[in-house]
């Protein structure tokens, strides 16, 4: 069974500041992470994904998130907040690409 | 990169009616396609899992003659909500799967469709 723990339902910060969004995941199989960003009323986009390899990722907008198996964690992280980055951000697992399990989803202020 | 097509973004129908919604790969074939909905301020929810020329797998709890999907080719799935009522008001959001095998990478979300029931 898989499922996805996101803590903090709203995260706020200053522009400038440091972004972290914390994700924690169950997995009985190696897990392939994801977050996605969501703008109001609009799909998902893909930030970043682990699937094998380096436990740091990059991703799109200056985002990174590391995998730590030890702490089932997939935190996301951005040095400098920017006013675009508000948005609700999305961690998600999958097994090997197959069915998403979602988290309950972070919603980010960025105050000016 | 991968694209997929959602349409329509947004729909207002009256209670009874039945909704079509359109969900197609651009500039892939799309072997699996996933239909989620997603209920204000909340994350989204697997609805069922649709394979080209086959029957769609639905979760637990979602009633299959309710929402009928059809994924008649590699590029096109169709999730249609029949008479519609007020509860049905939702965001729905369909992913597409490029590919077959373990990727875990070659998932691609449309830009979802607001459905409000009147």
């Amino acid at each position: 069974a898989q499922s996805v723990t996101q803590l903090g339902s709203h995260v706020s910060v200053s522009e400038g500041a440091l972004v972290l969004l914390r994700c924690n995941y169950s997995s009985s199989v190696p897990p392939y992470l994801f977050w996605y960003v969501q703008y109001p009323n609009q799909g998902l986009q893909l930030l970043l994904k682990y699937t094998t390899g380096a436990t740091l990722v990059k991703g799109i907008n200056g985002f990174e998130a590391e995998f730590k198996k030890s702490e089932t964690s997939f935190h996301l992280t951005k040095p400098s907040a920017h006013m675009s980055d508000a948005a609700e951000y999305f961690c998600a697992v999958s097994s090997a690409g197959n069915q998403f399990y979602f988290g309950t989803g972070t919603s980010l202020t960025v105050i000016p | 990169g991968a694209v997929v097509s959602q349409h329509p973004s947004r729909v207002i129908c009256k209670s009874g009616t039945s909704v079509k919604i359109e969900c197609r790969s651009l500039d892939f074939q799309a072997t699996t396609m996933f239909w989620y909905r997603q209920f204000p301020k909340q994350s989204l929810m697997l609805m069922a899992t649709s394979n080209e020329g086959s029957k769609a797998t639905y979760e637990q709890g979602v009633e299959k003659d309710k929402f009928l999907i059809n994924h008649a080719s590699l590029t096109l799935s169709t999730l249609t909500v029949t008479s519609a009522h007020p509860e049905d008001s939702s965001f729905y959001i369909c992913s597409a799967r490029e590919g077959t095998g373990p990727s875990g990478a070659g998932y691609t979300f449309g830009s979802g469709t607001r459905l409000t029931v009147v």
